[in-house]
């Protein structure tokens, strides 16, 4: 299996909705990711985790909150998100380390809309 | 930190060659890497290199001089259905943390 698979592949969301976006690869890579992608611009780091520890957050506001229950999954908590979060989030995973980070292999990611 | 600079867009006809450019700046270096991604679609990987020297992949060739911070892709025999955004990309030390170029987004004619 080479794939990254990710649900929903649409969300549409209230501020004060809850939801989640997930995850899940069986490529045994031990280095998951999650990006965030605007129209016209490239893809955004959010959050690293490497064998299945939070290993990188680029100051990414509380309202997301990622997890990652074991090695194959990687979820997205979402919770009182703004209308400029509205975007495609993109989920990635690769081999561990600096060098393994240069060959990622992205889910077809989750387009939100928050209304 | 690290930057990339390549260009914004690119316009060539079908068949032919086109080279799309990437300098970047890091503060340690750990291979360079291109990535190409359709209107709508999600980023896929292309090449990656470590070393200098040039890479080949089918059509999609990938250049790198680190002395010069410079790298490069090539396509060659172009098709209309390599029209899309190709990102260079480093990664950004420790971590795993991969820094995108701003992408070039190429359109092929017929």
């Amino acid at each position: 299996d080479t794939e990254v698979t990710q649900t929903p592949k649409h969300l549409v969301m209230g501020m004060t909705n809850k939801k989640s976006l997930k995850c899940e690869q069986h490529m045994g890579h031990r280095a998951m990711y999650w990006y965030k992608q605007k129209a016209k611009k490239p893809p955004e780091l959010m959050f690293v985790y490497s064998y299945e520890k939070l290993s990188i957050n680029e100051s990414v506001p509380s309202r997301f909150s990622p997890e990652c229950p074991n090695s194959s999954l990687l979820n997205l908590h979402l919770h009182a998100l703004q209308p400029e979060d509205s975007a495609l989030y993109l989920c990635a995973s690769s081999h561990s380390g600096t060098t393994g980070a240069n060959v990622l292999t992205f889910g077809a990611g989750s387009r939100l809309t928050v209304l | 930190g690290q930057s990339l600079e390549q260009p914004s867009e690119v316009t060539a006809v079908e068949g032919a060659i086109v080279q799309i450019n990437c300098t970047y700046q890091t503060s340690g270096f750990y291979g360079l890497s291109w990535y190409q991604q359709h209107d709508g679609g999600a980023p896929t990987f292309l090449s990656y290199n470590a070393l200098d020297g040039l890479e080949e992949t089918g059509r999609f060739s990938s250049f790198l001089s680190r002395s010069d911070s410079y790298g490069y892709l090539l396509l060659q025999e172009l098709q209309m259905k390599d029209s899309a955004s190709y990102f260079c990309a480093v990664p950004g030390g420790q971590g795993g943390k991969l820094i995108f170029g701003q992408g070039t987004e190429l359109s092929v004619k017929p």
